[in-house]
């Protein structure tokens, strides 16, 4: 199992360009989510899917969208980056099932923004 | 709206001391309350949590206990080693378990 994994790894844009985050997964969870990471602030919910086919805002979702088409993937879109977008992007899944609701995270993306 | 509060934010401590870390939330209808711990440049990983039918829950050297009156829970980590130095995070998830949201985090150093 090579549990939660996002692509790429590093990432530097440039102003107004455009980029996707790949995140998969391997464990059959239903639920998905986005992260951005920022120094003081924590992690703050982007977008995050309850099965395939659903999207729905987080606490933070301007400036980016989302997509789920297959149920082991979720994809997070940049259609015109920012600096302010400059941050580190962590995808999660979790199970619907049991007694917990542990989210396993991604590796992390480093996105900069110039 | 939804909102975690972490208390401090930094903390440091002489290996074999205690050190403890106190959140706050706003949402009574949370149930699930995790802490996930994050070594520099790794990715968060959780180390105990508790529902709020319970008043507290331990693990070895960690537990952690929850006021659901007072709408405040606490990591209580107990003879503190360097490889526990990392970013603690409490957090706060709502029955149905859709959406979690994190406090700001803690950065624990332990000195040797």
């Amino acid at each position: 199992n090579a549990g939660v994994t996002q692509t790429p790894k590093f990432r530097v844009l440039k102003t107004g360009q455009s980029m996707t985050l790949l995140c998969a997964q391997d464990m059959n969870h239903e639920y998905m989510y986005w992260y951005r990471q920022d120094p003081g602030m924590g992690l703050r919910l982007i977008h995050y899917s309850v099965g395939e086919g659903t999207t729905a805002k987080g606490e933070v979702p301007d400036g980016y969208n989302v997509s789920r088409l297959k149920k082991q993937n979720f994809l997070l879109g940049l259609e015109s980056a920012a600096p302010s977008q400059t941050s580190v992007y962590f995808c999660a899944s979790r199970l619907t099932t049991g007694n917990s609701y542990e989210q396993y995270f991604g590796p992390g993306t480093r996105l900069t923004v110039t | 709206g939804e909102n975690v509060e972490q208390h401090p934010s930094t903390l440091s401590v002489q290996e074999g001391d205690s050190a403890v870390i106190k959140c706050t939330y706003s949402d009574s209808a949370s149930n699930y309350f995790p802490w996930y711990k994050q070594e520099l440049g790794k990715r968060p990983q959780l180390i105990i949590d508790i529902r709020s039918n319970v008043g507290e829950k331990k693990d070895q050297r960690i537990a952690v206990t929850l006021n659901k009156t007072a709408k405040h829970f606490s990591l209580h980590i107990t003879e503190t080693q360097p490889e526990d130095s990392a970013v603690y995070f409490c957090a706060a998830t709502r029955g149905g378990g859709f959406k979690t949201i994190f406090g700001a985090g803690t950065r624990l150093f332990v000195k040797a």
